[in-house]
C-alpha cells in the first residue's frame, strides 16, 4: 500500500544551519507531495505542495523537489531560524484530493 | 477568517467510558475530515463527510467509533467505550471541496487511564 517514510527526530540546528529532513515514499500512480508543519500548541499547516514529477514546491525559504526516480520529497532550507522549531510532515495524495497519507513527523529543533 | 475550531481542548478518561468531540469547521466548507494522531505518528484518517455524507470512513473503528455530521455543518465524533490505545490528539479539518487544501484545527488531545 501507499506510505511515507520520513528521517526520525529530533533534529537539533544551531540558528542560520542548513535544513535537510528526508522523506521516501511508496505509491501507485502519480501521488501529489506535501510538507505540513505543526508549530508547538497550533494545528497542522500545509508549507508547501508539488503535484507531478520534477515540480519543486517552495514557501517560507523551504523548498522540496518531487523525485519520481529517487521516490523522494526532501525538504530543504538554507538557513533556518529559531521560529522554525515545529514537528514536520511528508505525506502524499494519490486520489486527487486531500485525503492524504502523512509520515510519522519530524521535530526540529533550533537554537539561537 | 475564523479558523476551525475544535473541544475540548484536552480530555482525561477511564477505560470503558464514553467521550466526544466537537469540531466546527471553516464557514462554508464543505469537506470535513477526522483524524487519529497517535504519539509519535502522523494522522491519519478516520472518516470523511461531503456535506452530511460520508465519504469515506474506511479507517474508522466502528465497533467502538462514531460520527455525524447532521446539518452538513459542525461535527461530533463519539467513542465509546474507550480502549487505552485510544489516547491521540484527534484532529479535525475542513475544505471547500474534496480537492481542495484542507485546514486544521488545534486538536483535542485524549487520554484514557
Amino acid at each position: 500500500g501507499n506510505s511515507v517514510t520520513q528521517m526520525e527526530g529530533p533534529v537539533t540546528l544551531s540558528e542560520e544551519a542548513f535544513l535537510t529532513i528526508n522523506c521516501t515514499y511508496t505509491a501507485t500512480g502519480y501521488p501529489s507531495l506535501f510538507w505540513y508543519v505543526q508549530y508547538p500548541g497550533e494545528g497542522l499547516q500545509l508549507l508547501l505542495k508539488a503535484t507531478k514529477a520534477d515540480d519543486k514546491g517552495s514557501n517560507k525559504g523551504f523548498e522540496a523537489t518531487y523525485r519520481k526516480e529517487t521516490t523522494s520529497f526532501h525538504l530543504e532550507k538554507g538557513s533556518v531560524q529559531v521560529s522554525d522549531s515545529a514537528v514536520y510532515f511528508c505525506a502524499l495524495d494519490d486520489t486527487g484530493g486531500f485525503k492524504t497519507i502523512f509520515g510519522a513527523g519530524t521535530r526540529l529543533f533550533v537554537k539561537a | 477568517e475564523a479558523g476551525v475550531a475544535q473541544s475540548p481542548r484536552y480530555k482525561i478518561i477511564e477505560k470503558r467510558q464514553s467521550v466526544a468531540f466537537w469540531c466546527n469547521p471553516i464557514s462554508g466548507h464543505a469537506t470535513l475530515y477526522w483524524y487519529q494522531q497517535i504519539l509519535g505518528q502522523g494522522p491519519k484518517l478516520l472518516i470523511q463527510f461531503q456535506n452530511n455524507g460520508v465519504v469515506d470512513d474506511s479507517q474508522l473503528p466502528k465497533d467502538r467509533f462514531s460520527a455525524e455530521r447532521l446539518k452538513g455543518v459542525d461535527s461530533t465524533l463519539k467513542i465509546q467505550p474507550a480502549k487505552l490505545e485510544d489516547s491521540a490528539v484527534y484532529l479535525c479539518a475542513s475544505s471547500e471541496d474534496t480537492n481542495t487544501e484542507a485546514f486544521f484545527g488545534q486538536g483535542t488531545r485524549l487520554t484514557v487511564v
